[in-house]
């Protein structure tokens, strides 16, 4: 079956844009949890959506976001983007939430604020 | 604030010999826990996890050891192989604090055939 589906894989923003990026869990996943990892503080959890719900957050601010739709599908929208925000951004979806249900990650969207 | 990390951050072995890869925690607290393996441009690919109260769990050439005493989680594998060339990411999540999960930096593990 397909996998974690990440849409673009390459993004390149200017300082104080926005970006909407976009992924497409395995067919019967419920939960997509979105990650951000960088070379200095390496994979960090961002949020994680189930049932279109928000159901965790990680110590981001409130310029991310997310949504899930009701096919399971999910963005994540940065806005005022920062160079800091500079990272692949990766999404993983799980048949279930709560941290024991295996994830199964995609490629990542690589962003370069410039 | 608490975090997870690695002792080594890059390890060199020979194909066919045993690695051994370590990961500190200082959460307490945390009840499950997760190695993951990321090849380069991929993301992130489970491995093994194991929960607090457990001290050893095997899987496939893997095991991994959780030492709770001294918060010392660390991933054995057996005969190692050049596909085994990763970095390697400790994990440790905690219902007890929001849910959150937390990884380790990585570890570089280069085989050498």
């Amino acid at each position: 079956k397909a996998g974690v589906t990440q849409t673009p894989r390459y993004l390149i923003k200017t300082r104080g844009q926005q970006v909407t990026l976009s992924c497409s869990p395995i067919s019967g996943h419920r939960s997509v949890s979105w990650y951000q990892q960088t070379p200095g503080q390496g994979l960090q959890f961002l949020f994680e959506y189930f049932s279109e719900t928000q159901r965790n957050k990680g110590n981001f601010p409130g310029r991310f976001s997310g949504r899930q739709f009701s096919n399971s599908r999910s963005e994540m929208n940065v806005s005022t983007l920062e160079l800091g925000d500079s990272a692949l951004y990766l999404c993983a979806s799980s048949l279930a939430t709560g941290w024991e249900s295996e994830a199964f990650f995609g490629q990542g969207t690589r962003l370069t604020v410039v | 604030g608490e975090n997870v990390g690695l002792h080594l951050p890059t390890l060199s072995v020979q194909e066919g010999d045993n690695s051994i890869i370590n990961c500190a925690y200082s959460n307490s607290a945390s009840d499950y826990f997760i190695w993951y393996k990321q090849e380069s441009g991929k993301g992130p690919q489970f491995i093994i996890d194991i929960r607090s109260n457990m001290d050893k769990r095997q899987g496939q050439r893997v095991t991994v050891l959780l030492n709770k005493t001294v918060k010392h989680l660390s991933l054995q594998i057996a005969a190692t192989q050049p596909g085994d060339s990763a970095v390697y990411f400790c994990a440790e999540a905690s219902w007890y604090n929001n849910n959150d999960m937390r990884f380790g930096a990585g570890t570089r593990l280069t085989v050498k055939p």
